[in-house]
């Protein structure tokens, strides 16, 4: 285990909705990066924290956000849920630019 | 388009068999190679990884070769096991941003 929890574990919304889904990163870790892995496909950046300030940020569209807490663990909010924002949603946690580690994913079904 | 690939969809082996996984990458700048497992219902798991000032990196049961006259890095996997069954990534870093392929589904067939 990497010590990277992620909640919840599932989740299903209708278009249209928004969601929140939440990590926490590992102890000693000071950056959170999220990213949408749809099935049989490899990890799409979204973006990343760093001490609480957005570090970068992949080609994903402003109703993605993300706010990091002074405990470094994050959030990743998605508003005006769309079909394709259906995917395994993970976040990873580092120290600085260190290795990443991940945390399971929420699997987030959009009907 | 994605700066990683892998080469093969699926590779089936033996257990007992070696195992060799390919990758190839198109960004010359880029200068650190991460190899990630990842199981069925999990995150993926850091295997090993490999700066590019290195040509060979080893760990146990696992060696990473890079090839950057072609651009090219594999993972090779000794004795695999069934539990070694799961899809691997390969992932450049030319920032700080690691960036994915699509992944090789490696089945171990006991």
């Amino acid at each position: 285990e990497t010590g990277v929890t992620q909640s919840p574990t599932h989740l299903i919304k209708t278009r249209g909705q928004q969601v929140t889904l939440r990590c926490s990163s590992q102890s000693g870790h000071n950056t959170v990066s999220w990213y949408q892995q749809a099935l049989g496909q490899g990890p799409q950046f979204i973006f990343q924290y760093y001490r609480e300030e957005e570090n970068g940020r992949g080609n994903f569209p402003p109703r993605f956000s993300g706010l990091q807490f002074p405990n470094y663990s994050s959030e990743l909010n998605v508003n005006a849920l769309e079909l394709d924002d259906s995917a395994l949603y993970l976040c990873a946690s580092s120290l600085d630019s260190d290795t990443q580690y991940f945390g399971p994913g929420t699997r987030l079904t959009v009907l | 388009g994605e700066s990683v690939g892998l080469h093969l969809p699926t590779l089936s082996v033996q257990e007992g068999d070696n195992s060799i996984i390919n990758c190839a990458y198109s960004n010359s700048a880029s200068d650190y190679f991460i190899w990630y497992k990842q199981e069925s219902g999990k995150g993926p798991q850091f295997i090993i990884d490999i700066r590019s000032n290195m040509d060979k990196r080893q760990g146990q049961r696992v060696t990473v070769l890079l090839n950057k006259t072609v651009k090219h890095l594999s993972l090779q996997i000794a004795a695999t096991q069934p539990g070694d069954s799961a899809v691997y990534f390969c992932a450049e870093r030319g920032s700080y941003i690691p960036t994915f392929g699509r992944g090789t589904s490696l089945i171990v067939h006991p």
